[in-house]
């Protein structure tokens, strides 16, 4: 496998559900992301992971979870979600770096999850 | 309020012709801008990126410039390909997470390139 992947590349679940999206970067990045777009809406960034540590939740509800127990891997929890959280959830890794040691952005995208609560 | 934004929701081009995609933004701490391609169904792919200190980044047939001043960007394309057709999305980030920054959006335009 290379770049990033995610899994499952669809779900459909009901608002008492647990579910995980998943998402494996091969790329040896330190920095993971969690973003949504839903319909007609840019993307959002949702999460931010620099070397497994969460560095910025952009005020996103608690039924979302994030977890990433490794630079190469990151979950996005979901429990008791709305009809409304049903969006395209899209995973990126980037190379990240300490402060003072410059920085890279360019962020790589896996295909995204499409989500859908009914 | 959007931060970054692409005013066309759609461009049609004719094959062989500049494409030119416009971006403008309103966060004067934006230092960092990008421009990603996406096709249905898979995440968006890097493109091109520019850093604030610049004016133009050139790749092969994609050229971006920025207008600080005016807090605006532009992606030209050319010659315009079948296989560009896609929407186009820009991104901006500001250097505050110690080298791991969310980007911040604009809808997109898509870009349909006509034979």
């Amino acid at each position: 496998e290379t770049g990033v992947t995610q899994t499952p590349r669809h779900l459909v679940m009901g608002m008492t559900n647990k579910k995980s999206l998943k998402c494996e970067q091969h790329l040896g990045h330190n920095a993971m992301y969690w973003y949504k777009q839903s319909a007609k809406k840019p993307l959002e960034l949702m999460f931010v992971y620099n070397f497994k540590e969460q560095t910025e939740n952009n005020s996103v509800p608690s039924r979302f979870s994030p977890e990433c127990p490794n630079s190469s891997h990151l979950f996005l929890h979901l429990h008791t979600l709305q009809p409304e959280d049903s969006a395209l959830y899209l995973c990126a890794s980037s190379q990240g770096a300490g402060l003072g040691q410059g920085w890279y952005n360019e962020q790589f995208f896996g295909p995204g999850t499409r989500l859908t609560v009914l | 309020d959007q931060q970054v934004k692409q005013n066309s929701p759609s461009l049609s081009v004719q094959e062989g012709r500049i494409s030119i995609l416009n971006c403008d933004y309103t966060n004067s701490m934006f230092d960092y801008f990008l421009w990603y391609k996406k096709y249905p169904a898979e995440g968006p792919t890097f493109l091109i990126s520019i850093s604030s200190i610049k004016d133009k980044n050139e790749d092969g047939r994609f050229t971006v410039f920025l207008n600080k001043s005016a807090e605006h960007l532009s992606l030209h394309i050319v010659p315009s390909q079948p296989g560009d057709s896609a929407v186009y999305f820009c991104a901006a980030s500001a250097e505050s997470g110690g080298g791991a920054d969310g980007l911040t959006f604009g809808k997109g335009t898509h870009l349909i390139i006509q034979p």
